[in-house]
């Protein structure tokens, strides 16, 4: 059973472009998570996706939007992109029942 | 808001010994708590969860405890061993618009010495 996927696992930017991560669920999960992790912090909630709604969104600005398609995958986008933005982004999948399950990460860096 | 403190920040003992990492948090009206496993650059690995109404959640050599009353969850490893080395990160889940999401602690550094 595949856990939580997600592309790609490097990525380098420049200041002010765009960018977009990727995210498969575990299978059997409705509800998606992103959550942004600087070097030596804990991960910060961006925002939730379900049922293709974004349900609940954490201390983030404008810069920062997401989908969630009907097959329950997910992206987010991250327009003008700033130093400040590098970090590493994790997806999550969850039940109720069960808890979070966590992808392995996109590690982005802006240069 | 809710506010979550892990301690101590980093950890270094001997292989073979047990040890307790502790996690606080400030708003006791929590719907669970994960604790989490990450090894360098990594992502994360669930170790545990604990549902609001349960007091503690058993796993091979870990043990995790709740008590949501003073704000306090605690992880007990026993007879530590070198591949424990990583960082644990304790997750408060809180409700919100019919599901809940997690607020982390800064982790505590666990090196385990052979």
């Amino acid at each position: 059973d595949a856990g939580v996927t997600q592309s790609p696992t490097h990525l380098i930017k420049t200041r002010g472009q765009q960018v977009t991560l990727r995210c498969s669920p575990k299978s059997g999960h409705d509800t998606v998570s992103w959550y942004q992790q600087a070097l030596g912090q804990g991960p910060q909630f961006i925002f939730q996706y379900y049922e293709e709604e974004e349900r609940q969104r954490g201390n983030f600005p404008d810069r920062f939007s997401g989908h969630q398609f009907p097959n329950y995958s997910s992206e987010l986008n991250v327009n003008a992109l700033l130093l400040g933005d590098s970090a590493l982004y994790l997806c999550a999948s969850s039940l109720v029942a069960v808890g979070y399950t966590f992808g392995s990460g996109t590690r982005l860096t802006v240069v | 808001k809710q506010e979550v403190t892990q301690i101590p920040a980093a950890l270094s003992v001997p292989e073979g010994e047990n040890l307790v990492l502790n996690c606080s948090f400030t708003d006791s009206a929590i719907y669970n708590l994960q604790w989490f496993r990450q090894d360098p650059g990594k992502g994360l690995t669930s170790l545990l969860l604990i549902q609001s109404s349960q007091r503690e959640q058993t796993s091979g050599r870990l043990n995790a405890s709740l008590d949501k009353s003073s704000g306090r969850s605690t992880l007990y490893i026993a007879a530590s061993q070198p591949g424990d080395s990583a960082t644990y990160l304790c997750a408060v889940g809180d409700s919100g618009a019919g599901s809940y999401q997690l607020t982390f602690g800064k982790g505590t550094k666990l090196s385990v010495i052979p």
